[in-house]
């Protein structure tokens, strides 16, 4: 949905090792979202961005920076992953205006050994 | 948000009607009902959403009741293919950049 791709859709990386997952949209949505799925929390919200330029932290932020330079590209980077950010990682986009659907991306499993 | 109720898990045999429910009975008259479901090891998948009146798309039917306290996802003729979980949100709708909190949702499995 909303033409999003995420890459890469598996890593393994060692610990101390710096991560950067990137997600693409070809819809041209405003806001886009990093999202973490780990068993028993659901889904936490890690950043987002409401514009080119323009993040904000989600609830768990810690260790996580984003970058938003086009409107198309969202990415996440771990600056020295830990075995405590392995988890699978959604990317979501959300078109301006008075919609609040959110269109989600495959997912990208990353381990840190 | 309004809080969402919904069954931890249901059956469904291939080719009926699957009907998931959901009470918001706390909803207020601003907040909007959506669904969306996540098939294992996929990222979640829009489904439908509403006010009040009862919505049908390509994947599904929303019915929601007269007084806006439950609503039911009508999948019509379920497959193997729609065994996911479903989640039931409701929200209000608007521009901001307001992250999606998804609750336990209902595990639906379609049986052959």
């Amino acid at each position: 949905d909303a033409g999003i791709t995420q890459s890469p859709r598996h890593k393994v990386t060692e610990t101390g090792t710096p991560v950067t997952l990137r997600c693409h949209q070809t819809e041209n949505h405003r806001y886009m979202y990093w999202y973490r799925q780990d068993p028993g929390h659901g889904l936490r919200l890690i950043h987002y961005s409401y514009g080119v330029k323009d993040t904000d932290k989600g609830e768990v932020s810690d260790g996580y920076s984003v970058s938003r330079s086009k409107t198309e590209d969202f990415l996440l980077t771990l600056e020295s992953a830990t075995s405590s950010q392995t988890s699978v990682y959604f990317c979501a986009t959300k078109a301006g205006g008075n919609t609040d659907t959110q269109y989600f991306g495959p997912g990208t499993r990353l381990t840190v050994l | 948000d309004a809080k969402t109720t919904q069954p931890t898990s249901m059956d469904c045999a291939e080719g009926r009607a699957a009907n998931l429910p959901c009470n918001h009975s706390t909803i207020s008259g601003n907040e909007y009902v959506y669904w969306y479901r996540q098939i294992h090891s996929q990222g979640p998948q829009y489904i439908i959403h509403g006010l009040k009146n009862n919505e049908t798309n390509e994947m599904a039917s929303l019915i929601i009741t007269e007084d806006r306290k439950s609503s039911t996802l009508i999948l019509p003729h379920a497959t193997l293919r729609d065994t996911a979980v479903y989640y039931c949100i409701v929200r209000v709708a608007g521009g901001s950049a307001r992250q999606l909190t998804f609750g336990s949702g209902t595990q639906l499995t379609v049986l052959p």
